[in-house]
């Protein structure tokens, strides 16, 4: 149980393309879903949180027009790349809670989007 | 912000032998969790430890949690070939709204 779909996998575009990605829940219902950028090598940086129904929630330093994330309904997340540039090459993952668990809980992850941006 | 900070960044071991990674943290937490990334992959739960735990385990794997020095443990028994993935350690605190803060990870590699 507990899995989270991401598409696409990869990703290749030319400069200025806007792209989006999907996160669902398939088997469960997630009023939280959280985006994240991998550069290669490095640990997984937060970049926004994803509430059912409301804006998101996006940190420190984390552009929300460029980086424009819908979450509307309790199985579907998207994080759309508008104009995307070389610079946003990354590899970008999507984690779900479910609804109604409380704090000690994981965190489910899709499987990633390779994006590249020539 | 990089909350845990995972030791050893890169470990390589014989299959059969026991890998030891260190996470340590910042702030007070909630919880600890640990998750496998395979490479060009998303990451895989692997346990939880909460702040009132001091040691649990699952199959080949023991974690161990000291929240008097702020670190944590993950210990893989009689490795596997197959274990060869990076490990990241991450914390949830109080009032974050469930966010995992995770290290830098370590890199394991067990060669057959």
């Amino acid at each position: 149980g507990a899995v989270v779909s991401q598409h696409p996998s990869r990703v290749i575009c030319k400069s200025g393309t806007s792209v989006k990605i999907e996160c669902r829940s398939l088997d469960f219902q997630a009023t939280t879903m959280f985006w994240y950028r991998q550069f290669p090598k490095k640990s997984l940086m937060l970049m926004a949180t994803s509430n059912e129904g409301s804006k998101a929630t996006y940190e420190q330093g984390v552009e929300k027009d460029k980086f424009l994330i819908n979450h509307a309904s309790l199985t579907l997340s998207t994080l759309t790349v508008t104009s995307a540039h070389p610079e946003d090459s990354s590899f970008y993952i999507c984690s779900a809670r479910a609804r109604g668990v409380w704090d000690n809980q994981p965190q489910h992850f899709g499987d990633g989007t390779r994006l590249s941006i020539l | 912000s990089q909350q845990g900070e995972e030791d050893p960044q890169a470990l390589s071991i014989q299959e059969g032998e026991n890998a030891t990674m260190n996470c340590s943290y910042k702030t007070s937490i909630n919880n600890l969790q640990w998750y496998r990334q395979n490479s060009g992959r998303g990451l895989v739960h692997l346990i939880l430890i909460r702040s009132n735990e001091r040691e649990k385990h699952s199959g080949r794997l023991r974690v161990t949690l000291d929240t008097s020095k702020k670190s944590s443990s993950l210990l893989i028994t009689a490795s596997r070939a197959a274990d060869t993935a990076s490990y990241f350690c991450a914390t949830v605190s109080g009032g974050s709204n469930y966010k995992l803060t995770f290290g830098k990870g370590t890199l394991l590699t067990v060669n057959p």
